[in-house]
């Protein structure tokens, strides 16, 4: 079936480090990739996807590229911010089926 | 209007009372969801809407009961629930549920505490 595997943290940075939460996915034909950002006491917000091999996906700093060769979407923003400490979750969406399926979850937090 | 509203924010409530949690989204998506949340875990997919019509229900208790009114509003009705389904519940909805219309929108979640 179809498996996201994500590195579970905790993260801990400082403010201004560079950040990467590696992401690997089991799917069968093409799925679509994405990274979802909760913070504290709030529901889940799409921070970027890629829908096909080799797009980038970005927002608000953070990248993450489609490498089907490596089934991996991982992660990246060149410079963190408090603002940034939240829980994130790597997600697949199947070419075939209804099923969304996610990662467990990584929980960055950002000191200043 | 790009939000998914989910009501009440917090609910306690008894394992006799019935409860119900309303989600709305004028996007005109035609597919909606209900997830359950655990503290530091995923989110659990519960039950799928498309177009209105119950899709998938992955085995929930029938003491949760989903209803889909219209294509606006969704509801998930609570009845003799236990404490270990103190949760987040949350609402997502899609435009629809292929492949490449399959980008979720969620609502900020009804935290649920049973006692």
């Amino acid at each position: 079936g179809n498996s996201v595997t994500q590195m579970e943290g905790p993260v801990t940075l400082s403010e201004e480090a560079f950040l990467t939460i590696n992401c690997t996915y089991t799917a069968t034909g093409y799925p679509s990739l994405f990274w979802y950002v909760q913070y504290p006491g709030e529901g889940l917000q799409l921070l970027l996807k890629a829908t096909k091999a080799d797009d980038k996906g970005s927002n608000k700093g953070f990248e993450a590229t489609y490498r089907k060769e490596t089934t991996s979407f991982h992660l990246e923003k060149g410079s963190v911010q408090v603002s940034d400490s939240a829980v994130y979750f790597c997600a697949l969406s199947a070419q075939y089926g209804q099923n969304f399926v996610f990662g467990p979850g990584t929980r960055l937090s950002v000191l200043p | 209007d790009t939000e998914v509203t989910q009501t009440p924010k917090h609910l306690v409530m008894g394992m006799t009372n019935k409860k119900s949690l309303k989600c709305e989204q004028h996007m005109g998506h035609r597919a909606m969801y209900w997830y359950k949340q655990k503290a530091k875990k995923p989110p659990e997919l519960m039950f799928v809407y498309s177009y209105e019509k119950l899709s998938i229900n992955e085995s929930v208790p029938s003491r949760f009961s989903p209803e889909c009114p219209n294509s606006s509003l969704l509801n998930l009705h609570l009845h003799a629930l236990q404490p270990e389904d103190s949760a987040l519940y949350l609402c997502a909805s899609s435009r629809g549920t292929g492949s490449g219309a399959n980008v979720l929108t969620f609502g900020a979640g009804s935290r649920l505490t049973v006692l």
